[in-house]
């Protein structure tokens, strides 16, 4: 069954700490993405990668770091420095990043206590 | 102004009808079109691609867009209760670019 998953599904954090989410594929997609939805804003680029070992920033990456060591993995750091992280975070991946359709994972419900 | 926009709802419709759902946009070089259905805390799911104006058909779903007025629609015939979600539309040029989402439910 290809697809993608994320984990976990709720994620719990107190304030000053970061937490990684997970997000692996095995639809042998080249490029991958994270995006961060709030209640009346739609999803918000967090970073994006099109090959393995880089990535770009999206529209709100402050406060957010990722990594790109293998084509089916593309965790993403909420650190500390975001001050806001309370969020659906989705991850997605698509063929290439030009003109593809992307695929979307379960998403992660990050709250902060 | 934003690039895409969308209304957010909520849209309620009794079972059986046909529900439409637009979005606008101001970016003349969005090419690729599509359509995703959000069910509640899940991940958006692909409906329709499209990426010329006219209409693509797939079952109950009906995409169309309108290049000129920088208009698209999705058409749901025979409306079910399972419909019942969030659509986003979105737009690729260099990245995907959403709406905000519409709230749809239907009523039995």
């Amino acid at each position: 069954d290809g697809g993608i998953t994320q984990s976990p599904k709720y994620l719990f954090r107190k304030e000053g700490q970061n937490v990684t989410l997970s997000c692996e594929q095995n639809l042998n997609h080249d490029a991958m993405y994270w995006y961060r939805q709030d209640p009346g804003q739609g999803l918000r680029l967090i970073y994006y990668s099109q090959i393995v070992n880089d990535f770009q920033k999206g529209d709100i990456a402050e406060g957010y770091s990722v990594s790109r060591e293998k084509k089916e993995s593309f965790p993403l750091t909420v650190t500390s420095a975001q001050k806001n992280p309370t969020a659906f975070y989705l991850c997605a991946s698509s063929i290439g990043t030009r003109y593809n359709e992307q695929f979307f994972g379960p998403g992660t419900r990050l709250t902060v206590l | 102004q934003k690039e895409v926009e969308q209304d957010p709802g909520p849209l309620s419709v009794p079972e059986g009808a046909i529900v439409s759902l637009n979005c606008t946009y101001s970016n003349s070089a969005f090419q690729y079109f599509m359509w995703y259905r959000q069910y509640s805390r899940k991940g958006p799911e692909l409906l329709m691609y499209t990426y010329s104006s006219g209409n693509k058909e797939d079952g109950r779903f009906t995409a169309q867009v309108d290049k000129s007025s920088k208009y698209i629609s999705l058409f749901i015939r025979d409306s079910q209760p399972s419909d019942s979600a969030t659509y986003l539309c979105a737009m690729n040029n260099e990245k995907l670019t959403f709406g905000t989402g519409t709230r749809l439910t239907i009523i039995p």
